[in-house]
């Protein structure tokens, strides 16, 4: 039922750097809609990461980043670490649809 | 501090009506751009968005369930209630509301309340 796609899971070693695809359409990523990312680690509720597109809320470590080009939006934690390892999602409106919707979400693993 | 708490039944029979309640404190519903929405997330699959009201009165709701939800408002009590009529096991979720900024994103989170519909 998600519109936004995103890759099932990512894996990396502590230190490295990862980087999560959210893939959509012109009517939810596309021009004048912007893409927020939340962090769900095991067991809790979803926690805000990333909103409007590319800006950390505070007391978001700056080792997580994000952009949107097009109808895509990409998030990357570089310095991976322990805690890092969770489920993450981004959202977004979409037009067509009248509706806020979530991509597949992605398991991060810290190997 | 905003703070969101879901509350409502652990357990629903096929067919019953799902009520719940979202109790939160620290914001006002009648500022703009302000809303509460309700979300939910099968065990182990992806987040759902259910409906929102918003600071306007305004209501909301994902059109693969508008026929079954409703999601009204009372002020006096800061309560947000979400109503999901003739239930099944399908329905089987952790429900969460969360606070909507102006921007269209929603932070914080309640802590989330897990319905298991079964008979």
């Amino acid at each position: 039922q998600s519109v936004l796609t995103q890759p099932p899971s990512v894996s990396g070693a502590p230190g490295q750097r990862v980087t999560i695809s959210c893939t959509g359409s012109s009517s939810n990523i596309g021009p004048g809609y912007d893409v927020h990312w939340y962090q769900q680690l095991p067991g809790t509720a979803p926690k805000l990461l990333i909103y409007n597109n590319n800006i950390r809320p505070s007391g978001v470590p700056d080792r997580f980043s994000a952009s949107k080009s097009g109808t895509s939006a990409s998030l990357a934690i570089t310095g991976l670490q322990a805690e890092d390892e969770a489920d993450y999602y981004c959202q977004s409106f979409d037009g067509s649809l009248s509706s806020y919707v979530f991509g597949t979400g992605t398991k991060v693993t810290v190997l | 501090q905003i703070t969101l708490k879901e509350s409502g039944p652990t357990l629903v029979k096929p067919t019953q009506t799902l009520t719940l309640t979202c109790s939160f404190s620290g914001f006002s519903l009648s500022i703009s751009g302000v809303g509460v929405g309700w979300f939910r997330q099968p065990p182990g699959k992806a987040l759902e968005w259910l409906a929102l009201f918003y600071w306007s009165d305004d209501q909301r709701y994902n059109p693969s369930l508008k026929s079954r939800v409703i999601i009204t408002k009372d002020t006096s009590r800061n309560q947000v209630v979400l109503t999901m009529t003739n239930t099944d096991p399908g329905d089987t979720a952790t429900y969460y509301c969360a606070h909507r900024l102006p921007g269209g994103w929603f932070d914080p989170w309640g802590q989330g309340s897990l319905v298991t519909v079964s008979s």
